[in-house]
């Protein structure tokens, strides 16, 4: 069974500012997605950020971007140049391959930005 | 393209009382999870299934919750009787469900209160 574990439960950041948010999972298994999503108080899950275990390079996207250390399964986020929207629960998750893909995710990180 | 539907958005009920949750996935997408996200805490998987076939149900309280997927499509999830710590935001989401399937699309969820 895989396991996602977010160890820091509240993070506060300034705008503008940049800020990690880290992520470590376990799994016996090669091949494997991993996800950042985000979800405003609107709760409707959003997803930030994937990255395919095969793939060396980090995924990035605009101000998003990840860490990804496979050997040492940890899979941590950094935004930059952050903005008030941002403030949300952060969610790492980790997704089976194949059909039927499982998605596991973590406990959670809530981010404020502040001004 | 329509995203994944949930209905309702609220739903407070009194303790002993039953209630249902309906899930309309993205057209096609094969995979269909309902998830229990409790205040504070990551969303834990209740049941998954592929097609109208359930994957993984070994979170799921069978004594007082049920779901099905009528012919693949649509999905409820049922609570009977609930109990007050079934108070928790009910997720849906859905997957394109095959070996290349990278994305799991969430709905808004319904927000249940039992009192």
């Amino acid at each position: 069974a895989q396991t996602v574990t977010q160890s820091q439960p509240e993070m506060s950041v300034q705008e503008a500012e940049t800020v990690t948010l880290s992520c470590t999972y376990d799994t016996s298994e090669n091949n494997y997605y991993l996800f950042w999503y985000k979800q405003p108080p609107s709760r409707q899950m959003i997803l930030v950020i994937r990255q395919e275990a095969y793939k060396q390079q980090n995924a990035t996207e605009n101000r998003f971007s990840v860490n990804f250390q496979k050997a040492a399964k940890s899979f941590s986020l950094k935004i930059s140049d952050s903005q008030l929207g941002d403030t949300a629960m952060y969610f790492c998750a980790f997704m089976t391959t194949g059909t039927a893909s499982k998605l596991t995710f973590g406990t959670g990180t809530r981010l404020q930005v502040t001004l | 393209e329509a995203g994944v539907a949930q209905s309702p958005r609220y739903k407070i009920i009194e303790k002993r009382q039953s209630v249902a949750f309906w899930c309309n996935p993205i057209s096609g997408h094969a995979t269909l999870y309902w998830y229990q996200q409790i205040l504070g805490q990551g969303p834990k998987l209740l049941i998954q299934f592929q097609n109208n076939g359930v994957v993984d149900d070994s979170q799921l309280p069978k004594d007082r919750f049920s779901a099905e997927r009528l012919k693949g499509v649509d999905s409820t999830l049922k609570i009977q009787p609930a109990k007050l710590e079934d108070s928790a935001v009910y997720l849906c989401a859905s997957s394109e469900g095959d070996r290349w399937n990278t994305e799991a699309f969430f709905g808004q969820g319904t927000r249940l209160t039992v009192v």
